[in-house]
């Protein structure tokens, strides 16, 4: 069964840095991209960041890129989400995702998400 | 404002059908398989339709998806109270290079 637990969440200020990890198991890690998409409150769906399955390519939303950085570690089967400059818009419930890169792919499998909240 | 453009809502009675729409342009919808999604806020997402059409294993037969051009659709037959939850249509974008997802579909069961 694949599981997805995400864990790094919490309350933190403007401007400053949090990291988000997934932990992942019930398949092969390195056979899969891997995504994070984030839902603020009120607010639908919003694709963040994903992962190709080496880890070699990395492709990032507009309202993060240049501030939040993608990565995996193959030895732990964790992803991971190193946000910076965090502003208050960043604010959401954060999931991490099996799956995502592509034209034909889609998002199987997902975690039940960590919650950050940027405020002073 | 999402790329991929849904009805923020929809309702109907139990044991009718429901249609979702989901419109995009010729570098997400037009070109790449659509997926559909249900999330019940303080849960983990759901995936109900992939590549266009196709139910993952679990997915009940009453939910099904369909693609025409740049736009697709999401029914749902025999609904149940336990539907009431929010619908998001989503696609790779080739000129984006992202994913892209509808602004979501709150359907409520009366």
């Amino acid at each position: 069964e694949v599981q997805l637990l995400e864990s790094g969440g919490g309350l933190v200020q403007p401007g400053r840095s949090l990291r988000l990890s997934c932990a992942a198991s019930g398949f092969t890690f390195d056979y899969y991209a891997l995504t994070w998409v984030r839902r603020a409150p009120g607010k639908g769906l919003e694709w963040v960041s994903s992962i190709t399955s080496s880890g070699d390519d990395t492709y990032y939303a507009d309202s993060v890129k240049d501030r939040f950085t993608v990565s995996r570690d193959i030895s732990t089967h964790t992803l991971s989400l190193q946000m910076n400059s965090l502003r208050a818009e960043d604010t959401a419930v954060y999931y991490c995702a099996k799956g995502g890169l592509g034209g034909s792919s889609h998002l199987d499998s997902w975690g039940q998400g960590t919650l950050v909240t940027v405020s002073s | 404002q999402s790329v991929l453009t849904q009805p923020p809502s929809a309702s109907a009675t139990p044991g009718q059908r429901v249609t979702i729409s989901c419109f995009g342009s010729g570098s997400n919808v037009g070109g790449n398989t659509v997926n559909w999604y249900q999330h019940l806020p303080g849960t983990a997402p759901k995936l109900l339709i992939h590549s266009n059409y196709q139910r993952p294993s679990g997915v009940p037969g009453r939910f099904s998806g369909s693609k025409s051009g740049t736009s697709a659709s999401l029914a749902i037959s025999g609904l149940q109270s336990e539907d009431e939850a929010d619908y998001y249509c989503a696609s790779w974008d080739d000129s984006l290079k992202g994913l892209v997802f509808g602004g979501g579909t709150k359907l409520t069961v009366l």
